[in-house]
């Protein structure tokens, strides 16, 4: 089975310091995509960040920068000096071949960045 | 810029009624999806559509219908609503027609849905 877990419900940093935010999956697949969004409280999803699994570089979008470790099986987010306004709920998303190209997602881990 | 409107962001009905909330997206994707998200659970899927009239049971489509009679529009239907229905329910959209690995989903803001 198809499987997305993100182990750190919650988060803190400090404002201008960076941040990682943990996710690692579990799938049979070879070919498959990897999301990260972000969720404000105002509730809507926002793209970040995309890697494939045949991806060689490291996905960079930003401030956003992805340690794509495909052996370990893990995607981590990395903020780079953080902002008040990065503190949301952030979600990583799988998608792949064997899961009918549905979409699966974490628990989410919600960011607190202080001033 | 990819708008996903959902009709509104907080409802308040009965257990019982039948509830609809409606999506409604302007930039001709092929892809719907419906999503319930709860604290701890992420984002689970309750129904997809590929194409006009075309629907797909998704994780969890118990209690739930759908509806999509236009390409731009979406509906999510709670038959017969429960109090286990309460939740966040987000609406989805992508691009392009066949599956894909690669296109991110474009999300509306939410409706905050409680049954009393």
């Amino acid at each position: 089975a198809q499987k997305i877990t993100q182990t750190q419900p919650g988060m803190f940093v400090q404002e201008k310091e960076a941040v990682t935010l943990d996710c690692t999956y579990d799938t049979s697949d070879q070919s498959y995509g990897l999301f990260w969004y972000k969720q404000p409280s105002s509730g809507e999803m926002i793209f970040l960040i995309y890697q494939g699994s045949y991806d060689e570089q490291n996905a960079t979008e930003g401030r956003y920068s992805l340690n794509f470790q495909k052996a370990r099986k893990s995607t981590n987010l990395v903020i780079s000096a953080s902002q008040l306004g990065d503190s949301a709920m952030y979600f990583c998303a799988m998608r792949a071949v064997t899961g009918g190209f549905k979409t699966i997602f974490g628990a989410g881990t919600r960011l607190f960045v202080k001033a | 810029d990819v708008k996903v409107t959902q009709s509104s962001r907080y409802l308040v009905k009965r257990t019982g009624e039948k509830v609809f909330l409606e999506c409604v997206q302007d930039m001709d994707h092929e892809n719907m999806f419906w999503y319930r998200q709860d604290p701890g659970l992420g984002l689970r899927l309750i129904y997809f559509s590929y194409d006009v009239k075309m629907k797909e049971k998704g994780d969890i489509p118990e209690g739930y219908s759908v509806s999509r009679e236009k390409k731009e529009r979406f509906s999510l239907i709670l038959e017969s609503a429960s109090t286990n229905q309460t939740s966040m329910y987000l609406c989805a959209s992508s691009f392009p027609h066949a599956p894909s690995l690669n296109q991110p989903q474009h999300f509306g803001d939410g409706t905050r849905l409680s049954i009393l």
